[in-house]
């Protein structure tokens, strides 16, 4: 079966712009996460999606940062008005909670790059 | 809040070498503990996954520990190649969120 997937892998915006990043997660998992990974730093949690529940939210840094989840499969990260510092590789995870078991299946990320 | 730290940040051996990578946490409240490889460009692959009440797991050449307690885990890779020539991260989950390491890199050289 497909593994995670993103799209688009690389995106080049201009500062101001909005930009919309997807994410499709492997069928049947109903957790779905996004991170961020800034130039030479560690992995930023964003965002968290479980099932129907209303998403953990305490990772977005700034109100221009949104997500989405339809259907509780696909996912859009949404960044408004965005700024050179958003900069970064921004990789969605997915995983299949069963009991005390969660892998996090990473998909290969998107670059985005703010001029 | 869980702070995740990785020792030592850079890591260069000869092949065949046995190394230990480690991580520690400070919130020992941790639902599972994982621990993940990054080649440049690429994105995450798992490697291996410790439940809390587990002490360590094995796949292949790779051996992962944890000890809860005292906020611990290692990695440990026998026979080292230059393949494993990576990025290797640690995360501690709990409450739907994982906490990440910032990575050690490793060479292998020939």
């Amino acid at each position: 079966g497909a593994g995670v997937s993103q799209s688009p892998s690389n995106k080049v915006t201009e500062k101001g712009k909005d930009v919309e990043l997807r994410c499709d997660p492997i069928s049947g998992h109903t957790a779905l996460y996004w991170y961020r990974q800034s130039l030479g730093q560690g992995l930023e949690f964003l965002i968290y999606f479980q099932g129907n529940s209303a998403p953990d939210k305490s990772g977005l840094p700034s109100d221009r940062f949104s997500a989405e989840r339809t259907g509780g499969s696909v996912s859009t990260l949404t960044i408004q008005r965005t700024q050179q510092e958003d900069s970064a590789v921004y990789l969605c995870a997915s995983s299949s909670v069963e009991g005390a078991i969660d892998t996090q299946y990473f998909g290969p990320g998107t670059r985005l790059t703010v001029l | 809040k869980q702070e995740v730290t990785q020792i030592p940040a850079a890591l260069s051996v000869p092949e065949g070498e046995n190394l230990v990578l480690n991580c520690s946490f400070t919130d020992s409240a941790i639902y599972n503990l994982q621990w993940f490889r990054q080649d440049p460009g690429k994105g995450l692959t798992s490697l291996l996954l410790i439940q809390s009440s587990q002490r360590e797991q094995t796949s292949g050449r790779l051996n992962a520990s944890l000890d809860k307690s005292s906020g611990r885990s290692t990695l440990y890779i026998a026979a080292s190649q230059p393949g494993d020539s990576a990025t290797y991260l640690c995360a501690v989950y709990n409450a739907g969120k994982s906490t990440f390491g910032d990575g050690t890199t490793l060479t292998v050289k020939p």
